[in-house]
């Protein structure tokens, strides 16, 4: 069984500064991980992925994750926070060959103040 | 290129009613799931979907629930005689292949609101 661990369901940051988003995961295969962002009342969107191949992943809006396997994490960061990237992110793990059953963490809500 | 599409994005229902939620996937998708979000939780899986047939619902209440993926036509997910746990934003989400580390898209979202 794989799992999503959100560390914080809020995180406040003041603008400019940096961003960090925790996600631990356990899975007992190799994951396949990633980020999404969700806008209030709107879907999902995909920042980030990681699918075996470089460990540091660069997404969209300036935002990166590095896999760290020895810590089974998959932080989500960003250098300078911006007054749009207040939403909800939420980080998600499948594995064992199949890309559909995502499992979700519960979710970061990031508020960025003036 | 048009994302995935779903309707009705608010849907309000009585007890006891039906609500059908439909979704039409990217063009050129035909692999189409579904997840539920509730009230402060992740999503969840609930079906996966492919033209004509259902490959998991795994995640699908064993009552009152059901999808479908028709040859023509959208995906529907189908919760009869509703109740108010069922208020939840419903999900679509279709990708061009299954497979490791394949993109699946999701939709804007159906909020179910039962009173």
């Amino acid at each position: 069984a794989q799992s999503v661990t959100q560390l914080g369901s809020h995180v406040s940051v003041s603008e400019g500064a940096l961003v960090l988003l925790r996600c631990n995961y356990s899975s007992s295969v190799p994951p396949y991980l990633f980020w999404y962002v969700q806008y209030p009342n709107q879907g999902l969107q995909l920042l980030l992925k990681y699918t075996s191949a470089a460990t540091l992943v660069k997404g969209i809006n300036g935002f990166e994750a590095e896999f760290k396997k020895s810590e089974t994490s998959f932080h989500l960061t960003k250098p300078s926070a911006h007054m749009s990237d207040a939403a909800e992110y939420f980080c998600a793990v499948t594995s064992g060959g199949s890309n559909y059953k995502l499992t979700f963490g519960k979710g970061t809500l990031l508020t960025v103040n003036p | 290129n048009a994302g995935v599409m779903q309707n009705p994005r608010h849907l309000v229902r009585r007890r006891g009613q039906e609500a059908r939620l439909r979704c039409s996937p990217m063009k050129g998708h035909s692999h189409v799931y579904w997840y539920r979000q509730l009230p402060e939780e992740g999503l969840k899986f609930m079906v996966y979907l492919q033209k004509e047939n259902i490959i998991d619902e795994s995640g699908m209440p064993k009552e009152r629930f059901s999808a479908e993926f028709p040859k023509e036509g959208p995906s529907i997910l189908r919760i009869q005689q509703v109740v108010r746990g069922d208020s939840a934003a419903y999900f679509c989400a279709s990708s061009f292949v299954e497979g490791a580390g394949n993109t699946i898209y999701f939709g804007e979202g159906s909020w179910l609101t039962v009173v």
